[in-house]
């Protein structure tokens, strides 16, 4: 299967600013997906990242907190803006792999606090 | 998204087959039926899916009832490196959402 690799694992930022967080693949992969997991809950998928033109968000996220880039098959960046507290979560990407590797591939998340 | 139900949580001795039970009375015929899971501090990965009939792989087995509106994970013999979050997912489309899950803790 697919292997990510997420970058940061790991943040504190403070209230006001933004964080890039950087999805690689080491194979070029149809879609990608990123995730938001507050903690003790389960994974909300925020958006499909679309190669070449603007991401599908889910119902309750915008572009303007969210903005996505996936300039080519492998690479995504997830834009966390503005931030508060509340945005305090493990962040994943995910790409869905076809043929003999079927199914979806996680990264190992970026865990972000917001102070 | 077609909605799953499953137990909020589940224990079991370690070594012993381990049965989690999903119902999802509303799938459509066209829906598939995935399990994944979440071991601590790290991303799901996936266990298995299937359409109507029952499956096996090397991690699990998988049931799927005569009608299609429940399923079955099956752990032939459950580790202590299987406790985790199992998630049971109906997926029509191309995208995965997941429910509440079943949290499974083994027992030595």
């Amino acid at each position: 299967s697919a292997v990510i690799s997420q970058k940061p694992s790991r943040d504190i930022c403070q209230r006001g600013t933004s964080l890039t967080i950087q999805c690689q693949v080491d194979s070029q992969v149809t879609m990608m997906f990123w995730y938001r997991q507050q903690p003790g809950q389960s994974l909300t998928l925020i958006a499909t990242a679309n190669q070449g033109s603007e991401a599908t968000y889910e119902s309750g996220f915008v572009i303007d907190k969210f903005p996505i880039s996936r300039p080519n098959l492998t690479f995504s960046t997830l834009t966390v803006s503005n931030m508060s507290p509340e945005d305090s979560s493990i962040y994943l990407c995910s790409v869905y792999s076809f043929g003999e590797n079927y199914g979806y591939t996680f990264g190992s998340g970026t865990r972000l606090t917001v102070v | 998204d077609a909605k799953t139900t499953q137990p909020n949580s589940m224990e079991s001795n370690e070594e012993e087959p381990v049965h989690l039970p999903c119902n999802h009375s509303t799938i459509s015929g066209t829906d598939y039926i995935h399990w994944y899971r979440q071991l601590p501090s790290q991303g799901p990965e996936y266990v298995i899916h299937g359409l109507t009939s029952n499956v096996n792989n090397r991690m699990a087995s998988l049931a799927i009832a005569e009608d299609r509106k429940s399923s079955t994970l099956i752990l032939h013999r459950a580790t202590l490196r299987d406790a985790a979050v199992y998630y049971c997912i109906l997926m029509g489309g191309n995208k995965l959402v997941f429910g509440a899950g079943t949290i499974l803790r083994v027992k030595s």
